[in-house]
């Protein structure tokens, strides 16, 4: 199994609709992100926890939520989807314990493509 | 805030050697990583720089200049495998959260 799980792989989904990407992971690390990525943009992060208790918004928060149900799960949500958030999103998650280290680098699931029509 | 930059788009032939850079603005630097992404996947770890000078990993190397704000990533002996988009992140102090670049795409052509 994968260090980190995101599901679904692909969805495509009606404008307005609610729709949720979940990530789960077996890393035991308790730093968690969601990352959007869009031809020419690069990766941009929407929102991170360092713990269960921790919630932080990135530089593209608005029109997303998230949850962090337990230390291995961060669910990404999206309220009202709209055409504009079609793109392919990542989850990632590292180790506070990394210090100085190559551990503070990030582990990526195998990302959700998501299509909103 | 942070600025990444470095090249969109490179070629090269395989067998041969590339070097992609990458600069950046930043206060509070605490390391710098490379990543590769082949299309449609997740980035896979490369390398990862604190301390200026060069990192040697088999045919991938980098470097870090933390005075000039600049890194590279040096393939040798290129293959067709190697094709891919290979992003730049840095890391600030206070939390690790990575910024990225845009991403510099590779194409290997025999």
């Amino acid at each position: 199994d994968a260090d980190v799980t995101q599901t679904p792989r692909n969805r495509i989904t009606k404008t307005g609709k609610r729709i949720m990407l979940e990530c789960s992971q077996t890393k035991g690390h308790d730093r968690m992100y969601w990352y959007r990525q869009d031809p020419g943009l690069g990766l941009r992060l929407i929102y991170y926890s360092f713990d269960v208790k921790d919630i932080n918004k990135g530089e593209i928060s608005d029109g997303y939520s998230v949850s962090r149900q337990a230390q291995a799960k961060f669910s990404l949500s999206l309220e009202s989807a709209i055409p504009n958030q079609t793109a392919l999103y990542f989850c990632a998650t590292s180790d506070r314990t990394g210090g100085h280290t190559a551990n503070y680098g990030y582990t990526f699931g195998s990302g959700t493509r998501l299509t909103v029509v | 805030g942070q600025n990444i930059d470095q090249p969109t788009e490179m070629t090269a032939t395989e067998g041969a050697i590339v070097q992609i850079n990458c600069t950046y603005q930043t206060s509070g630097f605490n390391g710098l990583f490379w990543y590769q992404q082949h299309a449609g996947e997740a980035p896979t770890f490369l390398s990862y720089n604190v301390l200026d000078g060069l990192e040697e990993k088999g045919r991938f190397s980098s470097f870090l200049s933390r005075s000039k704000g600049y890194s590279y990533l040096l393939l040798k002996e290129l293959q067709m495998k190697d094709s891919a988009s290979y992003l730049c992140a840095v890391s600030v102090r206070g939390g690790n959260k990575l910024t990225f670049g845009t991403g510099t795409q590779l194409k290997v052509e025999l």
